[in-house]
């Protein structure tokens, strides 16, 4: 089975910087998504890891340590827009994403 | 360049009538996904087609839930005789291939059983 793990909620100011951390156990592993949601809308695609290491991508950067299962996404100077859902989800295979419940940011002024 | 279409965005129906919901997935893309979201929860694995196939189906209930990816026209989710607790947001994804391919998903339909 699988079972991926996240905090439910995170609260943080704006400009500031949040890290959503994701620990998992799966059965296999192809790589692990981070995913943006907001509220009635799709989700949205920002990052990928396969191999270990930190990518980044502007203002938002994931890390990967894959032998403790492990990961977190960081959201670097704070907009009210980041006001979202994050949702982290590993492919064990190739295709089937296995999507923990998401971790709800708010951003205050 | 439209991203993925689901259509209706909103559907309510009364236990025991069906629900057919619909996805056309980005254009040129021929794996599509299809995900459910319970209130409160994270999204979950349905099933994974490729056209006119149905490749994994190990997430969907046995009854009354099927679902098609037919060689022309959208993929088509079906759920009979719907009951409560079908009431849910379901989200359809596709990828030009299987694998470690971003899947784009659509803006969902909210399924509300009265």
């Amino acid at each position: 089975g699988q079972n991926i793990d996240q905090p439910t909620e995170m609260t943080a100011t704006e400009g500031a910087i949040v890290q959503i951390n994701c620990t998992y156990q799966t059965s296999g592993f192809n790589g692990l998504f981070w995913y943006q949601q907001h509220a009635g809308e799709a989700p949205t695609f920002l990052s990928y890891n396969v191999l270990d290491g930190l990518e980044e991508k502007g203002r938002f950067s994931s890390f990967l340590s894959r032998s403790k299962g492990y990961s977190y996404l960081l959201l670097k100077e704070l907009q009210m827009k980041d006001s979202a859902s994050y949702l982290c989800a590993v492919t064990p295979y190739g295709y089937k994403l296995s999507f923990g419940a998401g971790t709800t940011v708010t951003v205050r002024a | 360049n439209a991203g993925v279409m689901q259509n209706p965005r909103h559907l309510v129906r009364r236990r025991g009538q069906e629900a057919r919901l619909r996805c056309s997935p980005v254009k040129g893309h021929s794996h599509v996904y299809w995900y459910r979201q319970l209130p409160e929860e994270g999204l979950k694995f349905m099933v994974y087609l490729q056209k006119e196939n149905i490749i994994d189906e190990s997430g969907m209930p046995k009854e009354r839930f099927s679902a098609e990816f037919p060689k022309e026209g959208p993929s088509i989710l079906r759920i009979q005789q719907v009951v409560r607790g079908d009431s849910a947001a379901y989200f359809c994804a596709s990828s030009p291939a299987a694998g470690q391919n971003e899947q784009f998903f659509g803006p969902g339909t909210r399924l509300t059983v009265l």
